[in-house]
């Protein structure tokens, strides 16, 4: 079946300006999760939705960042007045269930932002 | 906090030779461990988990809590099995902490 998609695969702006990143998780999968991945480091976890609601949203950096999941599938990742230091790859992930440790998490191929 | 350490960032060995990553975690309770791999071009997949305790193409960890290790171990590494590979931890449901990488690289 069909994987975790994420689009664009690329997205180039300048500073200041707000940008907005799509997830589609697998069908069915009930968890949804973001990680942005500076270079020559690990993810780092964002946001991680149950459903239509943010079970955990600790790891948005400041309040330019929101996420939303207003049906329980797609995910947009909103980021207001971008600036140099949000350039990175955002990573999406789903799992089944997300209601225990031990879930595995597929990941989609990320969006490679960049901010001029 | 938790924190996850990969302490090699480049790993090099030969075909046939025995492999190690090392990672190190700190989290006072009992986390899950997990190891992912991505393979040139491709996304980030789960190799192993600690819960399982399975053994995936050859590869094994085992976690030791006096140490706080959880270390990715082949006997006899293969060229394809060139990556990057990140050590994972999970506390509770959803936030999963990574590790920085090694990059492994095989050598025919």
């Amino acid at each position: 079946g069909a994987g975790v998609s994420q689009t664009p695969s690329n997205k180039v702006t300048e500073k200041g300006k707000y940008v907005e990143l799509r997830c589609d998780p697998i069908s069915g999968h009930t968890a949804l999760y973001w990680y942005r991945q500076s270079l020559g480091q690990g993810p780092e976890f964002l946001i991680y939705f149950q459903g239509t609601g943010a079970a955990d949203d600790s790891g948005l950096p400041n309040d330019r960042f929101f996420a939303v999941r207003p049906e329980g599938s797609v995910s947009t990742l909103k980021i207001q007045r971008t600036e140099r230091g949000d350039s990175a790859v955002y990573l999406c992930a789903s799992s089944k269930t997300g209601q225990v440790a031990g879930d595995e998490q597929f990941f989609g191929p990320g969006t490679r932002l960049t901010v001029l | 906090a938790q924190r996850v350490t990969q302490p090699e960032k480049l790993l090099s060995v030969f075909k046939g030779a025995p492999v190690e990553l090392k990672c190190n975690y700190s989290y006072s309770g009992s986390p899950e461990l997990f190891w992912y791999v991505q393979y040139s071009r491709q996304r980030l997949q789960l190799l192993l988990r600690h819960i399982s305790r399975e053994s995936i193409k050859g590869f094994t960890a085992d976690l030791n809590k006096g140490e706080t290790s959880f270390h990715l171990k082949k006997p006899f590494a293969q060229e394809e099995d060139s990556a990057m590979y990140y050590c994972a931890l999970s506390t509770n449901a959803g936030k999963s902490t990574f590790g920085d990488g090694t990059t492994l690289t095989v050598k025919p």
